[in-house]
C-alpha cells in the first residue's frame, strides 16, 4: 500500500539557518511521482517540485534543494538560509502511475522561521 | 501552469444547509479532483470529477453527501450537503496539468465553517 511519512510535525529555526524537511514514502509501483507543496497561512497549496521515480538527480532551485534517494525511499527538502516568508506547512505527496494522478499526502511539517 | 479559481473563498454556513463550491480552470484539463483538509490535518481525496460521467469517490465519501458535477473540461462543482460542524474544512480543487509536465496544481481553497 502507498504511504507518505513526514515524521517532523513542527520545526522551528532562526532566520538564515538551513533546515531539512524529511519525507519517506512507500509504494509497490516502479513508476511514481513525488511532490512537495507549500501551504502558507492563507491556505492555498503552492506547487514546489515534481520528481518522477526514474530521475534520481538532485535538484536545486534558488534556496531550495531536493534530495531523492530510492535506496532509502526518501525525498527530502532543504531550505538554505531560511527566511521568515518560508514559514508555512510543507507537504510531501506521492502519486502512483496507475492511480490516475491521485495524490497521497504526508501529514505535513509546520516550519516556523523566527526573525 | 493552469490557473485555478475557486468560489467561494470563505463561507460560514448553518448546520443542515448545503453549499456548492465552484472550480474554474483557465485551460481544458482531463483530470480534476476534489480534496478536503480538516483543521490541522493533511489533505484527503474526496473524488475524481470525470467529464461526462459520474464522479469516482474514494472510500468514506459518498455521492449523496458530496455530489459533484463536471459539465465540461474547464469547470466542476462540489456540493457539501446537509452540513454539520464536522464538515468545517478547506475544500480544494486540483487539476492535472497535462501540458507536458503532468504536474498537479491546486486552487486557493474554499474555507467552510459550519455553525
Amino acid at each position: 500500500a502507498q504511504k507518505v511519512t513526514q515524521a517532523q510535525t513542527e520545526i522551528s529555526v532562526v532566520e538564515k539557518e538551513d533546515v531539512t524537511l524529511d519525507c519517506v514514502y512507500e509504494t509497490r509501483d516502479t513508476t511514481y511521482y513525488l511532490f512537495w507543496y507549500k501551504q502558507p497561512p492563507s491556505g492555498e497549496l503552492v506547487f514546489l517540485i515534481r520528481r518522477n521515480s526514474f530521475d534520481e538527480q538532485n535538484e536545486i532551485s534558488g534556496r531550495y534543494s531536493w534530495n531523492f534517494q530510492k535506496s532509502t525511499s526518501s525525498f527530502n527538502f532543504t531550505i538554505t538560509a531560511s527566511q521568515v516568508v518560508d514559514s508555512a506547512v510543507y507537504f510531501c505527496a506521492l502519486s502512483e502511475m496507475d492511480s490516475s494522478y491521485k495524490l497521497i499526502f504526508g501529514s505535513g511539517t509546520r516550519l516556523l522561521v523566527r526573525p | 501552469s493552469a490557473v485555478i479559481s475557486q468560489k467561494p473563498s470563505r463561507d460560514i454556513c448553518q448546520r443542515g444547509t448545503s453549499l456548492t463550491i465552484q472550480c474554474q480552470v483557465d485551460s481544458q484539463v482531463t483530470m480534476m479532483f476534489w480534496y478536503r483538509q480538516q483543521p490541522g490535518q493533511s489533505l484527503t481525496l474526496i473524488a475524481t470529477a470525470n467529464q461526462g460521467s459520474e464522479a469516482t469517490y474514494e472510500s468514506g465519501f459518498v455521492i449523496d453527501k458530496f455530489p459533484i458535477s463536471r459539465p465540461n473540461l474547464t469547470f466542476s462543482t462540489l456540493t457539501v450537503s446537509n452540513m454539520s460542524p464536522e464538515d468545517s474544512s478547506i475544500y480544494l480543487c486540483s487539476v492535472e496539468d497535462s501540458g507536458g509536465l503532468n504536474t498537479i496544481y491546486f486552487g486557493e481553497g474554499s474555507w467552510l465553517t459550519v455553525v
